[in-house]
């Protein structure tokens, strides 16, 4: 059974760089085809789709996120990472990784539990 | 703000049929498939369906959705306390490159 969990920092201060990773078990990041995942959620902004990596290392992210964030996997330890740079207060939020199925889709058949982070001075 | 729209709230007691709208555009729900998640209270989204009309396995089939042009409909049959939840739509955008989620709709059983 496919399971994912996230881990971090739970409080960041503005300015800072937030890093998530994660942990996948029941499945391999770098085998098939599956879109690794990352997605917010703001009590304000609903649920917000962050972007992925595939496992040959392809990337897509939101467009409105693009110029702060990097996703990348690591193989060895079969996860992969959220880097989101110089947070504010808006970046508050329950951070989910998820797997998606299929290219350009949003079938996204397993989710982490989701992680609270805090962003405050 | 979200481009796929829902109604904030539904509800309806036990037994009755309650429907939940999506609106979209051409550049998603006009050119892409349709997903629908239910949100029970202090847990991660769980995918409800899938590819406008399907349902994964253990879905209960009181869950049916459909879609037709750039809009989309989640109905919940029988309607269950178990059903309180919030439920959220989405979809790939072609414009944006990336996945659109509804506002969310949270179903209340009276």
């Amino acid at each position: 059974q496919v399971q994912l969990q996230e881990s971090g920092p739970g409080l960041m201060k503005p300015s800072e760089t937030l890093s998530l990773t994660c942990t996948v078990s029941g499945d391999s990041v770098s085998s098939g085809s599956y879109y690794w995942t990352w997605i917010r959620q703001t009590p304000g902004k609903g649920l917000e789709w962050i972007g992925y990596i595939q496992n040959i290392g392809s990337t897509g992210y939101n467009p409105s996120l693009k110029s702060r964030v990097t996703i990348s996997v690591d193989t060895s330890k079969n996860q992969f990472s959220l880097r989101l740079k110089s947070v504010t207060a808006a970046d508050t939020a329950v951070y989910y990784c998820a797997r998606d199925l299929i290219y350009r889709s949003g079938w996204l058949e397993h989710w982490g539990r989701g992680m609270l982070v805090t962003v405050s001075s | 703000q979200s481009v796929l729209t829902q109604p904030p709230s539904a509800s309806g007691t036990p037994g009755q049929v309650v429907t939940i709208s999506c609106f979209g555009s051409t550049s998603n729900i006009g050119s892409n498939y349709v997903y629908w998640y239910q949100q029970l209270p202090g847990t991660a989204p769980k995918l409800l369906i899938y590819r406008n009309n399907r349902r994964p396995s253990g879905v209960p089939d009181r869950f049916s959705a459909s879609k037709s042009g750039t809009s989309a409909s989640l109905a919940i049959r029988g309607l269950r306390s178990e059903d309180e939840a919030d439920y959220f739509c989405a979809a790939w955008d072609d414009n944006l490159s990336g996945l659109l989620f509804g506002g969310g709709t949270k179903v209340a059983v009276l």
